[in-house]
């Protein structure tokens, strides 16, 4: 059964300040992954899809990563501004397209002003 | 990829009430995706719709919650008759081109 976990569970850094959010997971035969955003109560925002024969995607001030023979994603957030305060989850796709994704329980990012 | 509406935004019952939850549009050959979210478990996958056949529902209480698609372009999430632990905020999610595309959740309270 695959797992995700997400650590630190929340985490705050002054403004302009580049950090790292680091997901795992335990089965390394995955489809795609897939990092998202949620603000609070709110729903899913879409940030960047990877698929697995992928290493990285970008998106302005995001990247992710990802490295499936040691089963971690990193997204990297460069120059933190106070919007960019939200939970960030990543999640994880099996082999074969449409299938269901399994979720860490996120990340909440604080951006002090 | 088209957003996905998800309603009602909010929704209060008392317990043993029914409840149905839309969600639309999604496209007919999409698979379709039920999800729960409380802060205790997280994201929890309820069922699954390809082309509107299940796939896979074994996260479901089958004897109080039923997902369906009536048509190529709304699916439909029941419980009947809802309990307090129902309450959480449940979302429906679209796989497409650009992955996967959620809906803005329908958050219920049942009390």
């Amino acid at each position: 059964k695959q797992e995700v976990t997400q650590i630190p569970a929340a985490l705050s850094v002054p403004e302009g300040e580049n950090l790292v959010l680091n997901c795992s997971f335990t089965d390394s035969a995955i489809y795609n992954l897939q990092w998202f955003r949620q603000d609070p109560g709110k729903g899913l925002t879409s940030l960047l899809l990877i698929q697995s024969s992928q290493r990285e995607q970008t998106s302005g001030r995001l990247n992710a990563s990802l490295d499936k023979s040691s089963g971690r994603s990193t997204l990297y957030i460069a120059a933190s501004q106070p919007g960019d305060s939200a939970t960030y989850l990543c999640a994880v796709g099996p082999t074969g397209a449409n299938s269901k994704l399994t979720f860490g329980k996120g990340i909440t990012l604080s951006v002090r002003p | 990829d088209a957003r996905v509406t998800q309603t009602p935004r909010d929704k209060v019952t008392e317990m043993g009430q029914e409840v149905t939850m839309r969600c639309q549009p999604i496209l007919g050959h999409n698979t379709v995706f039920w999800y729960r979210q409380t802060m205790m478990q997280g994201l929890e996958l309820l069922a699954y719709f390809r082309n509107r056949a299940p796939l896979d529902d074994s996260g479901m209480p089958k004897d109080r919650f039923s997902a369906e698609m009536p048509d190529a372009t709304l699916a439909t999430l029941k419980i009947q008759p809802s309990e307090p632990r129902d309450s959480a905020v449940y979302f429906c999610a679209r796989f497409g081109s650009s992955g996967y595309t959620f809906g803005s959740g329908t958050r219920l309270t049942v009390v």
